[in-house]
């Protein structure tokens, strides 16, 4: 079964600094896709950005970016001139490229943004 | 064009009793998929409906039950409540089923208590 772990509860993060936080997963799939999903306190889901496995670019929304490493199935997410509307828990979450799988998520890392 | 929709926010309810909640997709979403969400155990998945299918289940008890209407609606049961039951309940629309990389939208959640 597919596992993902994020190893930082918490993380904080002073304004306009620059924060990473980490995700590694357990597949034996070679095609699939990653997503960072970020949860305000309004408790909605709300997907940041997205990866294809297969792709080897890293992807990048605005001031987000991931470092995408396949083999070392590791999955970062870089937040840039950290707001203080980033404050949340963000969750990674794992999900197969074929069939009907649903997505596995992480245990979530809590943003704190420092003013 | 209107998001997930989920009702009700908030629901406190007493052991042995049962609870109903509802979700309504974005429209033209055909699979919905419903999330227990947990600080102990994180987001677990509970089940998906796709054209008024379910397509895959997690692994819950039966007293977890759901169902999806021909407007693609959802609706999922908890029967004889426990108070381990106490959650954040998350809904999730997509697309397309059948793509890993058919993003989720979530609701805001019902948050049930149950005492």
């Amino acid at each position: 079964a597919q596992t993902v772990t994020q190893s930082q509860p918490e993380m904080s993060v002073q304004e306009a600094e620059t924060v990473t936080l980490s995700c590694t997963y357990d597949t034996s799939e070679s095609d699939y896709y990653l997503f960072w999903y970020k949860q305000p306190p309004s408790r909605q889901m709300i997907l940041v950005i997205r990866q294809e496995a297969y792709k080897q670019q890293n992807a990048t929304e605005n001031r987000f970016s991931v470092n995408f490493q396949k083999a070392a199935k590791s999955f970062s997410l870089k937040i840039s001139d950290s707001q203080l509307g980033d404050a949340a828990m963000y969750f990674c979450a794992y999900r197969r490229s074929s069939g009907n799988t649903p997505l596995v998520f992480g245990k979530g890392t809590r943003l704190s943004v420092i003013a | 064009k209107a998001g997930v929709t989920q009702t009700p926010r908030y629901l406190i309810k007493t052991r042995g009793q049962q609870v109903t909640l509802s979700c309504s997709p974005i429209s033209g979403h055909r699979s919905v998929s419903w999330y227990q969400q947990t600080p102990g155990q994180g987001l677990q998945f509970l089940f998906e409906y796709f054209s008024e299918t379910q397509r895959n289940k997690g692994n819950f008890p039966g007293r977890f039950s759901g169902r999806q209407f021909s407007n693609s609606r959802s609706e999922m049961n908890v029967s004889t409540l426990e108070l381990g039951d106490s959650a954040l309940y998350l809904c999730a629309s997509s697309l397309n089923r059948d793509r890993g990389n058919s993003p989720l939208h979530f609701g805001n959640g019902t948050r049930l208590t149950v005492t």
